[in-house]
């Protein structure tokens, strides 16, 4: 499973849009990006995933160059609520045969008033 | 979507004693659920996987004596810490995946158990 690297930690401003760059350079060619979202003593929330390119919800948007060694997740116009803890997985593939989803240490996105 | 239900979503216990979480997959069936530790401002630490009917595989480091994992239905597992200590206080997160094939296939978390061990 292809290891990730982000930030720590991230501040921002209400209405502020706020970029989360996560680092897996070891990605395989069968892995996906996925990223979930995870409030203080909840379980995690999937917010998005993607191969490559871009992709975008209701919520958020994912890039990821053509080198897949990286992705970005985008939040436009941050709120407080948006305050938590986004974890970046590779490998995790919905329609594959990868099982275990293993989570690195995750950014801690502080909204401030 | 999927909704997955996990209970009690806080214990507290005295050292020694055993305490049981379930978790259950409310509108689908979960052939593989996973168990998660995650201690204060840490990440979430895998601690096993089941599939329905078998044998839970335990990661390295957790033992698998003291974790008792079940998962004898489609839409329900459980842990069970034994002889709980304060050290085993932590939040214990799970998670279901439903069949190949299906919306289900992807990973949906429960909301979580605080267990404190006093």
């Amino acid at each position: 499973l292809a290891k990730t690297t982000q930030p720590i930690s991230m501040d921002s401003y209400e209405g502020q849009e706020v970029n989360i760059t996560c680092s897996h350079n070891n990605i395989a060619t069968n892995d996906y990006i996925t990223w979930y979202q995870q409030f203080p003593s909840q379980g995690p929330r999937f917010i998005i995933q993607g191969y490559k390119t871009k992709v975008t919800n209701e919520v958020a948007s994912l890039f990821i160059p053509a080198d897949r060694k990286s992705s970005t997740l985008s939040l436009p116009r941050v709120s407080l609520s948006d305050t938590a803890v986004y974890y970046c997985l590779v490998g995790a593939h919905y329609g594959g045969a990868t099982n275990k989803l293993i989570f690195g240490t995750g950014t801690l996105l502080a909204v401030q008033p | 979507g999927a909704v997955v239900s996990q209970h009690p979503s806080w214990v507290i216990c005295k050292s020694g004693t055993s305490v049981k979480i379930e978790c259950r997959s409310l509108d689908f069936q979960a052939t593989t659920m996973f168990w998660y530790r995650q201690f204060p401002k840490q990440s979430l630490m895998l601690m096993a996987t089941s599939n329905e009917g078998s044998k839970a595989t335990y990661e390295q480091g957790v033992e698998k004596d003291k974790f008792l994992i079940n998962h004898a239905s489609l839409t329900l597992s459980t842990l069970t810490v034994t002889s709980a200590h304060p050290e085993d206080s932590s939040f214990y997160i799970c998670s279901a995946r439903g069949n190949r094939g299906t919306p289900d296939y992807g990973y949906t978390f429960g909301s979580g158990t605080r267990l404190t061990v006093v």
